[in-house]
């Protein structure tokens, strides 16, 4: 079955840090550049960073540069999404997608296939 | 930053067509593309490159972009379309992608 499937979620202080999973199979998952999309409760999609099919280029959303850090394991199929420094506004559910195009870069993206979202909850 | 604006939400009739807008400065020279959302689930992509239609996705479903707004029409409605719609695009003046706030559709 193509997938994707994140982990790692849960409840976590502010100022802490969290580290996300996110797992593909059914494609050939080193190919194509993935992106990581959060959203809040009750609120919309944010696109938060993307990495490139080869790791050679990523792009952060401004609300999380400096804070968060991803790297992908082409070998292992899995990418992950370090978050240090985490705030409340933090909270969210956490989606990686994947972009169709082939060995493409992590810009102007779209996303032909989405996991189910790990949750997130910052809190003290 | 680039700003899209979409309706907060749209409701049809069953058998009826809905219009759901994404609006943006010039976004008729940008790639629009679409993705559904269901409660609880994650989204799926209904529409790319303006009027791309990936496979599995029904006729029904066609989109346009020119001017300063993208639309997803949705033709012949059913209640398994009622689900929030996002639009998005890449900003290259922020190397950012830009989601539209959502629409939520509700077939009456």
């Amino acid at each position: 079955e193509v997938q994707l499937v994140e982990s790692g979620g849960g409840l976590v202080q502010p100022g802490r840090s969290l580290r996300l999973s996110c797992g593909g199979s059914g494609f050939s998952f080193g190919d194509y550049a993935i992106h990581w999309v959060r959203q809040a409760p009750g609120k919309g999609l944010e696109w938060i960073l993307g990495i490139s099919w080869s790791s050679d280029s990523i792009g952060y959303a401004d609300s999380v540069k400096g804070r968060f850090t991803v790297s992908r394991d082409n070998a292992r199929r899995l990418l992950y999404l370090q978050m240090n420094s985490l705030k409340t506004e933090d909270t969210a559910v956490y989606f990686c997608a994947k972009d169709p195009r082939y060995r493409s870069g992590w810009n102007s993206p779209y996303f032909d296939l989405w996991g189910r979202g790990t949750l997130v909850r910052v809190s003290s | 930053s680039y700003v899209l604006t979409q309706p907060i939400s749209v409701s049809v009739a069953p058998g009826e067509t809905a219009t759901i807008t994404c609006g943006g400065s010039s976004i008729g020279s940008r790639h629009v593309h679409w993705c559904q959302q269901k409660p609880g689930q994650a989204p799926i992509l209904v529409m790319y490159y303006d009027s791309d239609r990936p496979s599995g996705i029904p006729e029904r479903f066609s989109g346009s972009n020119s001017g300063n707004t993208a639309t997803l029409t949705i033709s012949r409605v059913e209640a398994g379309d009622e689900a929030d719609y996002y639009c998005h695009v890449w900003d290259s003046s922020s190397d950012h992608v830009v989601f539209g706030g959502g629409t939520k559709l509700t077939v009456l």
